[in-house]
C-alpha cells in the first residue's frame, strides 16, 4: 500500500495510559498532519510536522506529543489519558506546505479509553 | 479565528433528485477551501477544491466571498454518492507569511440518496 498507513487500528487502553499512535506518510511526501475526531469536536487539527520540523500545532493538549522522524514516519504520543481522549486519530499527509494541497489521510486509529 | 459551519448534520433526497449541501466560512484572509468526503469504510478523500474549479462526479462548488460561502452541489444525485461530506478551510500564516496548509473542518454532512 503506497498510501498512507497508521497503526494500530484499533487501541483499548485504561486511563492513566500512555500509547503512541504511528503513521506513515505517502512516498514522497514531507507533511505530516495529525487529526482528532470525536463526536462532540468533529474533526479537529491537532499539529503538523514538515520534514522533521513541527510546523503548526492546532488544539492539541500538553498531554500530548508528536514527533517526525528521519524517515519520516510519524508518531503521536498520548498520555495521562484520560475517557474524554477516545477518538478516532487521523494521519494525512502532503507533498509540501502549501495551503492549497491536496491532504491524503490514512485510514485512522481508533482510541478506547476504559 | 478561521471557522466552517455546516448546517445539516443530515440530508436525504432522492435518487436524480437535486442536492445541495451548505457550507460557510469564517476567515480573514483569502481561503482556500475544499469538500472532502468519506464513503462507508473508506478512508477521508479529497472531493474537489475551490482553486482548481473542477467537476468531479458531478459535484461543484462555487466560492462566494459576499456571502463566504462554499456550498456543494449536483444537480441529480445517485445512491452511490451516500457518504459524510465535509467542508474544510486551509489557511493560516506564521509571522514570516508561510501558509502551513493544515485544515479546519466543518462537523460533515450525512447525505443519504435513497432509489
Amino acid at each position: 500500500d503506497s498510501g498512507v498507513t497508521q497503526t494500530p487500528k484499533h487501541l483499548i487502553t485504561a486511563t492513566g495510559q500512555r500509547v503512541t499512535l504511528r503513521c506513515s506518510p505517502r512516498s514522497g511526501d514531507l507533511s505530516v498532519y495529525w487529526y482528532q475526531q470525536s463526536l462532540d469536536q468533529g474533526l479537529q487539527f491537532l499539529i503538523q510536522y514538515y520534514n522533521g520540523e513541527e510546523r503548526a500545532k492546532g488544539n492539541i493538549l500538553e498531554r500530548f506529543s508528536a514527533q517526525q522522524f528521519p524517515d519520516l514516519h510519524s508518531e503521536l504520543n498520548l498520555s495521562s489519558l484520560e475517557l474524554g481522549d477516545s477518538a478516532l486519530y487521523f494521519c494525512a499527509s502532503s507533498v509540501e506546505l502549501a495551503e492549497y494541497n491536496e491532504q491524503f489521510f490514512g485510514p485512522g486509529t481508533r482510541l478506547t479509553v476504559l | 479565528a478561521q471557522r466552517v459551519t455546516q448546517p445539516e448534520k443530515l440530508l436525504s433526497v432522492f435518487k436524480g433528485a437535486p442536492v445541495e449541501l451548505k457550507c460557510n466560512y469564517s476567515y480573514s484572509g483569502s481561503p482556500e477551501l475544499f469538500w472532502y468526503v468519506q464513503y462507508s469504510r473508506q478512508r477521508l478523500q479529497l472531493l474537489l477544491r475551490h482553486i482548481s474549479r473542477e467537476s468531479i462526479k458531478g459535484f461543484t462548488a462555487d466560492l462566494n466571498k459576499g456571502e463566504t460561502s462554499f456550498h456543494l452541489k449536483k444537480p441529480f444525485a445517485q445512491e452511490e454518492d451516500s457518504a459524510m461530506y465535509y467542508c474544510a478551510l486551509s489557511g493560516g500564516f506564521n509571522a514570516g507569511g508561510t501558509s502551513y496548509g493544515k485544515l479546519t473542518f466543518g462537523q460533515g454532512t450525512i447525505l443519504t440518496v435513497h432509489p
